[in-house]
C-alpha cells in the first residue's frame, strides 16, 4: 500500500516563497506528481520526479529523495492566483495509477 | 484540442436510483482512471482501465458501483442502487502510458448529490 503525509493547510504572502513538504511510503516507486487543484476545479499537472534532486520550472520547482521518501514544492513569487490545494501523488510499480495524498491548501494573503 | 469531458457536470437525485457517469478520454491516451474526491477522503482511484481492459478496480467500493469502458474513447461508472454517502465529486483521467511520466489529464468532474 501507500502512505502520503502532507501538512493541511498553509499560508504565505504574495510576492514570498513557500516550500510544500510530501513524506511518502510506497511499494516500489516508480515517479513521483504534483498536482494543482482550485476550489471547484479539477486537478492540473504541476511537474513530475522521478530521479533525485530538483526539478525547475519557472515559478514552481520540485524535488526528490528517493532514499528519504521525500519530496517538496517550491513556489516563487507567489501570487494570490496560486492559492490552491497541491497534491502530492507517488506512484508504486502497481501499474500506472496514482495514489493522491489529501493535499495541501495554500493560502496566499496580500 | 479537446480535453477529457465528462457528463452531467452536476447530478442531483434520490437514494436507490441509477446513476450513470460517463467520460470521453483525450484522443489518443490508452488509459483512464475513475477517482472519487470527498473532504473526508481526499481524491480515491476506483478503477483504471489500460487499452481498455480493466486493470485495477481494488478502489471500487462495493458491488454497487461498476465501470465499463466498450472502446477507447468512451467509458461508464454506473452506481446502482445510489446512496447518500455516494455523494461526491468524480473525475474521469486519461493518459498517454507508454512514455515516462506521461501525467494524467482529469476532467471537470461530476458533482453527485444522493438525496
Amino acid at each position: 500500500g501507500q502512505n502520503i503525509d502532507q501538512p493541511t493547510e498553509m499560508t504565505a504572502t504574495e510576492g514570498a516563497i513557500v516550500q510544500i513538504n510530501c513524506t511518502y511510503q510506497t511499494s516500489g516507486f516508480n515517479g513521483l506528481f504534483w498536482y494543482q487543484q482550485h476550489a471547484g476545479e479539477a486537478p492540473t499537472f504541476l511537474s513530475y520526479n522521478v530521479l533525485d534532486g530538483l526539478e525547475e520550472k519557472g515559478r514552481f520547482s520540485s524535488f526528490l529523495s528517493r532514499s528519504k521518501g521525500y519530496s517538496y514544492l517550491l513556489l516563487k513569487e507567489l501570487q494570490m492566483k496560486d492559492s490552491a490545494s497541491y497534491l502530492c501523488a507517488p506512484r508504486g510499480n502497481s501499474g500506472y495509477a496514482l495514489n493522491f495524498g489529501k493535499g495541501t491548501s495554500l493560502l496566499v494573503t496580500p | 484540442d479537446a480535453g477529457v469531458i465528462q457528463s452531467p457536470r452536476h447530478e442531483v437525485t434520490e437514494m436507490g436510483q441509477e446513476v450513470t457517469l460517463r467520460c470521453k478520454p483525450i484522443s489518443g491516451h490508452n488509459s483512464l482512471f475513475w477517482y472519487r474526491q470527498t473532504m473526508m477522503r481526499g481524491l480515491e482511484l476506483l478503477i483504471y482501465f489500460n487499452n481498455n481492459v480493466p486493470i485495477d478496480d481494488s478502489g471500487m467500493p462495493e458491488d454497487r458501483f461498476s465501470a465499463k469502458m466498450p472502446n477507447a474513447s468512451f467509458s461508464t461508472l454506473k452506481i446502482q442502487p445510489s446512496e447518500p454517502r455516494d455523494s461526491a465529486v468524480y473525475f474521469c483521467a486519461s493518459s498517454y502510458q507508454g512514455a515516462t511520466g506521461q501525467p494524467q489529464h482529469f476532467g471537470d468532474g461530476t458533482r453527485l448529490s444522493i438525496l
